[in-house]
């Protein structure tokens, strides 16, 4: 099994650019979150879906969209980032409350 | 008050010693409780879950005391592979569904030769 994986594992991008980031899981479990980690900021929730086909907003939604089309994948749009979108994404998966989490994404935005 | 606290340290310890961490959680509905390692630009990773009654898992002990609101962490005989940043997790916060987590800052440890 390869747990969860992301993809891409760097990315630089340029305000106003966009991009996906792109979550898998093979563990076939229901619960699925993207986090940011910023220095002295700890892990904050982004989004998290409950299920395929649902998606909710977590406590720093702005600026990101996501999708959940199979039950395996959680997407992470960013339609015009931002400087302040600079960070660390990671991406987890779950049953229950407990999450596993795939090596992330680092992001910077120019 | 913020929602989970930890000391960001870092903590210096030498080989062989023990060291505990606390942190404290303000919603006190809050049900579940855990640790979680974070190695140096790598992901996070559960360590061990936290017990009402405590629970220790080999030189790792969890303690929680609901009335204060209060978890810790202690390891004994610290080796130089326990250099991490240890991470509180809460279930919560306030008024979330059950399946959300809220994380602490996250305290560091380097364990020194």
């Amino acid at each position: 099994n390869a747990g969860v994986t992301q993809t891409p594992k760097f990315r630089v991008l340029k305000t106003g650019q966009s991009m996906t980031l792109l979550c898998a899981q093979d563990m076939n479990h229901e619960y699925m979150y993207w986090y940011r980690q910023d220095p002295g900021m700890g892990l904050r929730l982004i989004h998290y879906s409950v299920g395929e086909g649902t998606t909710a907003k977590g406590e720093v939604p702005d600026g990101y969209n996501v999708s959940r089309l199979k039950k395996q994948n959680f997407l992470l749009g960013l339609e015009s980032a931002a400087p302040s979108q600079t960070s660390v994404y990671f991406c987890a998966s779950g049953v229950g409350l407990e999450q596993f989490f795939g090596p992330g994404t680092r992001l910077t935005v120019l | 008050r913020k929602e989970v606290e930890q000391d960001p340290g870092p903590f210096n310890v030498p080989e062989g010693a023990t060291v505990a961490f606390n942190c404290t959680y303000s919603n006190s509905a809050s049900q579940s409780f855990f640790w979680y390692r974070q190695d140096c630009r790598k992901e996070p990773k559960l360590l061990m879950s936290v017990y009402s009654s405590g629970n220790e898992d080999g030189r790792f002990t969890a303690q929680l005391n609901r009335a204060s609101q209060y978890i810790s962490l202690l390891i004994r005989d610290s080796k130089l592979s326990d250099s991490a940043t240890y991470l509180c997790v809460v279930n919560g916060p306030s008024g979330a569904g059950s399946y959300q987590l809220t994380f602490g800052k996250g305290t560091k440890l380097s364990v020194i030769p």
